[in-house]
């Protein structure tokens, strides 16, 4: 089984703060998926890397895939309570059935107006 | 679009019942997955399929079942149920693999007492 780390596991923080969330592996990482979960939803998907080094945007949300493709960050700037959720990673292998998504455990954000 | 429906929303057992939590897709999706989120934790892989008459056990198979008799629909069956399957079960589906967005259900609330 492989094991994606995330981090901070929980994080609270002001309205109009910036805040960065990881998730890194000792695998490496065919592609990497972004969720974020709110409370009694499924997980909805944000972003999928692919390549070595690639960065997305998304409004205030950039994410970036690590060169070696073993790890992923999550920055989100100007954060706002509509921010708020539980940001998961999700990653499939090189050598692994491509059906299986792999997921951390989660970072539970919380905005404060 | 109905998307990815999953029912019952919440269900009690007792120790020892049998169960079967419905999911059915109508985005004509190839691969489905059934997962299990405990609190504090990312999902658990149960049971995914690729297509009609083709199932493979996940990360924790043990104690559930499951059957793909059509593209639409893939149950999950809960035999004896026992405490530790206390959870929130949610199901998946994508169009191609786990590279490609994977579409949840709202999840079922069961709790075995």
């Amino acid at each position: 089984t492989q094991l994606l780390e995330q981090s901070p596991q929980f994080l609270s923080i002001q309205e109009g703060e910036n805040l960065t969330v990881y998730c890194n592996s000792s695998s490496v990482f065919s592609s990497l998926q972004w969720y974020r979960q709110e409370p009694g939803e499924g997980p909805v998907l944000l972003v999928t890397v692919v390549t070595g080094g690639e960065v997305k945007k998304l409004k205030r949300l950039t994410f970036q895939f690590g060169d070696a493709r073993k790890d992923s960050s999550l920055h989100i700037t100007a954060a706002q309570p509509g921010d708020t959720g539980l940001y998961l990673c999700a990653g499939t292998y090189s050598g692994a059935g491509s059906y299986q998504l792999t997921f951390g455990k989660g970072t539970k954000l919380s905005v404060i107006p | 679009n109905a998307g990815v429906t999953q029912t019952p929303k919440f269900r009690i057992l007792k120790i020892g019942q049998s169960m079967t939590l419905q999911c059915a897709q109508d985005m004509n999706h190839n691969y489905m997955y059934w997962y299990r989120q405990d609190p504090g934790m990312g999902l658990k892989l149960i049971y995914y399929s690729v297509g009609a008459g083709i199932t493979d056990k996940g990360e924790v198979p043990n104690g559930y079942n499951v059957s793909r008799s059509t593209t639409e629909d893939f149950p999950l069956r809960l035999e004896l149920a026992a405490p530790s399957q206390t959870s929130v079960y949610f199901c998946a589906s994508s169009y191609v693999a786990a590279n490609t967005e994977a579409f949840f259900g709202q999840g079922t609330r069961l709790t075995v007492v």
